[in-house]
């Protein structure tokens, strides 16, 4: 199975902040890397899919980048609505993994 | 506009057997690329992927869970059927059906509301 490595597991950020938040897998997933958002008791959101896309709909703030074995989402002006859990996850292979999660809190 | 929605029990026995049921609308389950996935979350905790069923049947399973799951898929009536057998607490958690397209890297697009199950006697 390739795990996901999420970092950090949460952080706290001010409004107009760069918050970046860093995933890694443990072997090689080209740029089949997803990212979600998930506030409390909601489904996950698609942000990012295929390392960078952005899904239709989905603020142009938020900015995926990497390939490989390492990644990253960046959010480059937080803002109070990105308070949430993100979580990465690699479509690769099967068994399809996600990351553990990184909580954003809004300081 | 693609939506789906889990239905099924909300209690379920351990040693029990789950069967919940995605359905859904805006897609074909027949149309090549298309798939419908079960992602799990027990409370307080991270996201873990349980099946995958395609367009043309083709089942994956998450290997550790795999002798207790069942994935089948009811094109008429757009619906996807989970199983889970032999239930246990840690079992307890909510439960997603997602859509999924090969074509954009088999992401998970568009997501039911969840339904959370809890196993308990």
């Amino acid at each position: 199975d390739i795990q996901m490595t999420q970092s950090p597991s949460s952080l706290s950020a001010s409004v107009g902040d760069r918050v970046t938040i860093t995933c890694r897998a443990s072997q090689s997933i080209s740029r089949f890397l997803n990212w979600y958002q998930q506030k409390p008791g909601k489904a996950p959101k698609l942000l990012i899919y295929a390392a960078s896309s952005l899904q239709s709909g989905v603020p142009s703030r938020f900015i995926g980048s990497g390939s490989g074995t390492d990644f990253t989402v960046t959010i480059s002006s937080l803002q109070p609505e990105d308070s949430a859990t993100y979580y990465c996850q690699q479509s690769y292979s099967t068994p399809l993994t996600f990351g553990g999660g990184t909580k954003v809190e809004i300081k | 506009q693609i939506t789906l929605k889990e239905s099924g029990p909300t209690l379920v026995k351990p040693t029990q057997t789950l069967t919940l049921t995605c359905t859904f609308s805006g897609f074909s389950l027949s149309t090549s690329g298309v798939g419908v996935g079960w992602i799990r979350q027990p409370p307080g905790k991270a996201l873990e992927w349980l099946a995958l069923i395609y367009w043309n049947d083709d089942k994956r399973y998450s290997p550790s869970l795999k002798s207790r799951l069942t994935i089948t898929k009811d094109t008429s009536k757009n619906q996807v059927v989970f199983t889970m057998t032999n239930m246990d607490p840690v079992d307890t958690a909510t439960y997603y059906c997602a859509h999924s397209l090969t074509v954009v890297g088999r992401c998970f697009d568009y997501w039911g509301q969840g339904t959370l199950v809890t196993v308990s006697s």
